[in-house]
């Protein structure tokens, strides 16, 4: 059974600081992704990471993949108010046939000016 | 384009009886996938359908149902309400359905607001 957890589940930071978000999966996985959920908002896909050392930065956002370790970090940097959110990882089993994802608990991160 | 649909925005039952949720993918997608998301946790997988037939089913119980219509449209049906399943059901759209290997371009889903179930 693949498991994801995160952490940590609550990160309150200042403005201008650096941060990162861990991941951690329990067994093979097909591909790691990364959405965001605001408050009583649906969830927004941010990145998707199939390989072995994947990076992917969208703004101040980097995420990267290590699957021998099976770990994933969200990296925030110089984070602003506007990124407050919880953050989810979410992994795909790779042991075959249409699943679901399969989701941490988030981070639910507070950035404060 | 219209993203994923999903009706009522919210309901209240009590125990005991039975709901319905409504979802309508984006047009072209034609894999629907329902999650569950208690307050405070990630979402959890239900189902997944693609061309009307079930391709997955996550660890719930037979109270909970679904089923996909010829538009790509799909009903989430749970019976006999209990009070943990106050939660957030979620419906997630894509071109082909998930699964392993598959093209990622294809699959990535796209979630819908979700219906916020209360059972008193």
């Amino acid at each position: 059974e693949l498991k994801v957890e995160q952490n940590p589940l609550f990160l309150s930071m200042q403005e201008g600081k650096n941060y990162t978000i861990y991941c951690n999966y329990s067994t093979t996985s097909d591909r790691l992704y990364w959405y965001r959920q605001d408050p009583g908002k649906s969830l927004e896909s941010l990145f998707v990471l199939l390989s072995n050392g994947a990076v992917k930065q969208e703004g101040r956002l980097m995420a990267s993949l290590d699957t021998k370790a099976r770990l994933s970090t969200l990296h925030i940097t110089a984070a602003v108010h506007d990124l407050s959110a919880t953050y989810f990882c979410a992994a795909l089993y790779s042991g075959g046939g249409a699943d679901g994802l399969t989701f941490g608990k988030g981070t639910h991160l507070i950035i404060q000016p | 384009d219209a993203g994923v649909t999903q009706s009522p925005t919210h309901l209240i039952k009590t125990r005991g009886q039975h709901v319905t949720l409504r979802c309508s993918p984006i047009s072209g997608h034609k894999s629907v996938s329902w999650y569950q998301q208690v307050l405070g946790q990630g979402p959890q997988f239900i189902f997944q359908y693609y061309e009307k037939e079930e391709r997955g089913r996550g660890n719930f119980p037979d109270r909970f149902s679904a089923r996909q219509f010829p538009n790509y449209s799909s009903e989430l049906n749970v019976n006999a309400l209990l009070l943990g399943d106050s939660a957030l059901y979620l419906c997630a759209s894509s071109l082909s359905p998930l699964l392993a290997g598959g093209e990622v371009s294809k699959n990535i889903q796209y979630f819908g607001a979700g219906t916020r179930l209360s059972v008193l």
